[in-house]
């Protein structure tokens, strides 16, 4: 079964509102979370660090504004994407390992349509 | 700057063959490597990994080779089942405070023939 557990798998929502996607891991604690955003026909691009009791980390070119993150507990970290626009529209995807060195696990991943 | 590089976007095999993926990398700070199975609209689905200190890693119908020298890894599956038919993914990571941040390859679509 999953460890690693995202909701919702499908959302469509209007430009300029705000939808949050959450990210459950469900068979152990994770002091670290990381979101990835995959375009169609695109690889997997990491968008940012999720980092339980702290601000998370993100990667160059990824709006921090744009895309909150929260990590209020070992178990949940969720992405809320703000304002959105048709081009956010996405495959976003996180993933959490128990600890360094063991398997890193990828939820089921969250459509984003943006209309 | 692609520093995960998978320069075949298909591969076709036909069942029973072998199906060998390839997967090279340019950072030397990644010390640990890993192959992933996806679907469409579907998230990763883990399949084998190799830490930097090993050459080969074999589960089941899966090896994983490094060449560190050439920075370059190989997924080999044997035999091919029509069931392997997806996109693989090669990740990389590299060590410390940095595990778990993969940087990913831009995939290649495996179609495994009857």
């Amino acid at each position: 079964g999953a460890v690693v557990s995202q909701h919702p798998s499908w959302v469509i929502c209007k430009s300029g509102t705000s939808v949050k996607i959450e990210c459950r891991s469900l068979d152990f604690q994770a002091t670290t979370m990381f979101w990835y955003r995959q375009f169609p026909k695109q690889s997997l691009m990491l968008m940012a660090t999720s980092n339980e009791g702290s601000k998370a980390t993100y990667e160059q070119g990824v709006e921090k504004d744009k895309f909150l993150i929260n990590h209020a507990s070992l178990t949940l970290s969720t992405l809320t994407v703000t304002s959105a626009h048709p081009e956010d529209s996405s495959f976003y995807i996180c993933s959490a390992s128990p600890g360094a060195g063991d398997t890193i696990y990828f939820g089921e991943g969250s459509w984003l349509t943006v209309v | 700057d692609q520093q995960v590089k998978q320069n075949s976007p298909s591969l076709s095999v036909q069942e029973g063959r072998i199906s060998i993926l390839n997967c090279d990398y340019t950072n030397s700070m990644f010390d640990y490597f890993l192959w992933y199975k996806k679907y469409p609209a579907e998230g990763p689905t883990f399949l084998i990994s190799i830490s930097s200190i090993k050459d080969k890693n074999e589960d089941g119908r899966f090896t994983v080779f490094l060449n560190k020298s050439a920075k370059h890894l190989s997924l080999h599956i044997v035999p091919s089942q029509p069931g392997d038919s997806a996109v693989y993914f090669c990740a990389a990571s590299a060590g410390g405070t940095s595990y778990g941040k993969l940087t990913f390859g831009q995939g290649t679509i495996l179609t495994v023939h009857p």
